[in-house]
């Protein structure tokens, strides 16, 4: 199948700093990609999605000012959690589209761990 | 509102017991229905997408059967490594891509 990498793993930063995070397709060209996030022992929650060459589109209830999205090229989205506190301490995935077999899939990054201290 | 549920929450088998676990969804149109598989600190990992009503997809021990109303993963004789939370998703019809989530299955299979 897909492979949709994620880095970093973890990271850890102090508040009021940002924090980006990379999802790429690995053998394949995503023209969408999607951002989730999970607390513990919860769904994923999905917080925007993303679109080369063009602004993303985010969930109502996310902040688009917080939670900057940018899909700079058709294997490469980024999230930028700016001016982080300890409240957006979570699981972040990425997933991104492949056309597979007459339709499409969605393939999960491994997921960052984000702590802020 | 799309709404994705699943039961059990959790399940405990032993090795070789054989068992189902349920997701049922309520949408204004089915796109697809998808299931993954979650391991602790990891993303989820495909296993299958299903379209229509009595469509099934087998891989190894896991089988998916979806119905207008629901969807089913049989799991046939498991082993401890099939231990890990079972997600299921669907992906509703009018032009978004995005998928809703249940809460998931915890499958926990002794030895």
């Amino acid at each position: 199948g897909a492979v949709v990498s994620q880095h970093p793993s973890r990271v850890i930063c102090k508040s009021g700093t940002s924090v980006k995070i990379e999802c790429r397709s690995l053998d394949f060209q995503a023209t969408t990609m999607f951002w989730y996030r999970q607390f513990p022992k919860k769904s994923l929650m999905l917080m925007a999605t993303s679109n080369e060459g063009s602004k993303a589109t985010y969930e109502q209830g996310v902040e688009k000012d917080k939670f900057l999205i940018n899909h700079a090229s058709l294997t490469l989205s980024t999230l930028t959690v700016t001016s982080a506190h300890p409240e957006d301490s979570s699981f972040y995935i990425c997933s991104a589209r492949d056309y597979v077999g007459g339709g499409y899939e969605q393939y999960f990054g491994p997921g960052t761990r984000l702590t802020v201290t | 509102e799309d709404q994705v549920t699943q039961s059990p929450e959790a399940l405990r088998l032993q090795e070789g017991e054989s068992s189902s676990l349920n997701c049922s969804y309520t949408v204004s149109g089915l796109r697809g229905l998808f299931w993954y598989r979650q391991d602790p600190g990891k993303g989820p990992e495909f296993l299958f997408t299903l379209y229509s009503a009595g469509e099934e997809k087998e891989k190894e021990r896991l089988k998916a059967t979806l119905t207008k109303k629901e969807s089913f993963l049989h799991i046939t004789a498991p082993k401890p490594e099939d231990s890990a939370t079972y997600l299921c998703a669907v992906q509703v019809q009018g032009g978004s891509e995005k998928l809703v989530f249940g809460k998931g299955t915890k499958l926990t299979v002794n030895p």
